[in-house]
């Protein structure tokens, strides 16, 4: 099984800055898909940023890029020139690769982020 | 707008009552989930459904029974739950083989059991 750990329950930086968030695994898998997901209040998952374990470039998407470590299990996201509107809660989350339609995602705990005026 | 609407967006029920929450997509997926987000621990996925057909049930109680009539729709059918089912019920879909596969996910329902 597959577990997902994000260690910071909560966070806060000023708007303009910016925030790390962190994000380790644990799988046996070699072949699987990381996600970063924002839950702002409208309660609506949406994707922030994917990335795929074969590559070992680190996903970009504007001002959201990761810094994946294979090797560390490690899946961090970090947010540039942060704004208002990055006020949210942000899940990492796991898929192994090649189940066919049962690729349910395993999602972490979740780091409440939020950016001061 | 991601194009996966649930309905209700809030329920209150009690333990004998009988509901049912639906989901819509309009994203010409195939594949369509249930997850359970309760306060203070992951979101956790229950069902599985690709082609119309069920691929997984994470160990959910029998008190949860879904059912997905066609590739756009998904209910989740309620009788006799307990105060611990409260939480948040998300729907998502995504094509099918997912591959990893973006999935697009409705706003929830917000389920009170009293």
């Amino acid at each position: 099984a597959q577990t997902v750990t994000q260690s910071q329950p909560e966070m806060s930086v000023q708007e303009a800055e910016t925030v790390t968030l962190s994000c380790t695994y644990d799988t046996s898998e070699n072949n699987y898909y990381l996600f970063w997901y924002k839950q702002p209040p409208s309660r609506q998952m949406i994707l922030v940023i994917r990335q795929e374990a074969y590559k070992q470039q680190n996903a970009t998407e504007n001002r959201f890029s990761v810094n994946f470590q294979k090797a560390a299990k490690s899946f961090s996201l970090k947010i540039s020139d942060s704004q208002l509107g990055d006020t949210a809660m942000y899940f990492c989350a796991f898929m192994k690769h090649g189940r066919g339609g049962a690729d349910g995602l395993t999602f972490g705990k979740g780091t409440h982020l939020i950016i001061q005026p | 707008e991601t194009g996966v609407t649930q309905t209700p967006r809030h329920l209150v029920m009690g333990m004998t009552n009988k509901k049912s929450l639906k989901c819509e997509q309009h994203l010409g997926h195939n594949a369509m989930y249930w997850y359970k987000q309760s306060a203070k621990k992951p979101l956790e996925l229950m069902f599985v459904y690709n082609f119309k057909e069920q691929t997984e049930n994470n160990s959910v109680p029998s008190r949860f029974s879904p059912e997905c009539p066609n590739s756009s729709h998904l209910f989740l059918h309620l009788h006799t739950l307990q105060p611990e089912d409260s939480a948040l019920y998300l729907c998502a879909s995504s094509q099918d083989a997912g591959q990893g596969r973006s999935k697009g996910f409705g706003s929830g329902t917000r389920l009170t059991v009293v």
